[in-house]
């Protein structure tokens, strides 16, 4: 059965920093790309990176570019996200969601962890 | 940049069938899935490539699409299918996945 767990949310100033993780198992975890995806309170998904199954090629959003890096550990089956230079706009529920098939950073998401929490204030 | 238009909300009555649209400049080309997201939950697949179904989706959830517009349908609909319905493509000009603004489905 494959889980997503996210972790380090939390409340944070303007300018801060914050680092997520997404734990994963039930799936061979370096054959998969990984993707971060945000939802802002009462608002619609919004797409925020996505890193290759070897960690190799990264891809990202224009509005965190430059400010947010993901990475991964695939001898940890870890996923992370650090996001510095944090804004308001920046405040949201962050899932991570697994690619749907081996090899293809470009497919769809079959499976989502439950979101950790990111509050920024001002 | 690409953008996908899908309708704020929708109203269906209990066993009657809803219809979403999904609107992108030559969307029937691209790859594009559909997510369904209760209130307070997860998103969860219920389509792919347009008209593909993940197992343990019911057979009442179906896809199509034609030239710039997809379709979610759902027939039969039950109080469960209440939710936030979003389609998802990948921009292959930017490499960027792509949500669209997200449907409410409310059953009346």
């Amino acid at each position: 059965e494959v889980n997503l767990l996210e972790s380090g949310g939390g409340l944070v100033q303007s300018g801060g920093s914050l680092r997520l993780s997404c734990a994963a198992s039930g799936f061979i975890f370096k054959n998969y790309a990984l993707t971060w995806v945000r939802q802002a309170p009462g608002k619609g998904l919004e797409w925020v990176s996505t890193v290759s199954g070897s960690g190799g090629t990264t891809y990202y959003a224009d509005s965190v570019k430059g400010r947010f890096t993901v990475s991964r550990d695939n001898s940890k089956n870890t996923l992370y996200l650090q996001m510095n230079s944090l804004r308001v706009e920046d405040a949201a529920l962050y899932y991570c969601a697994k690619a749907r098939q081996m090899w293809v950073d470009w497919a769809g998401f079959d499976f989502w962890g439950q979101g950790t929490l990111v509050s920024v204030s001002s | 940049s690409y953008v996908l238009t899908q309708p704020p909300s929708v109203s269906v009555a209990p066993g009657k069938t809803a219809s979403i649209t999904c609107g992108g400049n030559n969307l029937g080309s691209k790859s594009l899935s559909w997510f369904q997201q209760k209130a307070g939950q997860a998103p969860v697949l219920v389509i792919f490539n347009h008209d593909d179904r993940p197992s343990g989706i019911p057979e009442r959830f179906s896809g199509s699409s034609s030239g710039n517009t997809a379709t979610l349908t759902i027939s039969r609909v039950e109080a469960g299918d209440e939710a936030d319905y979003f389609c998802q493509v990948w921009d292959t000009n930017t490499n960027h996945h792509l949500f669209g603004g997200g449907t409410k489905v409310t059953v009346l």
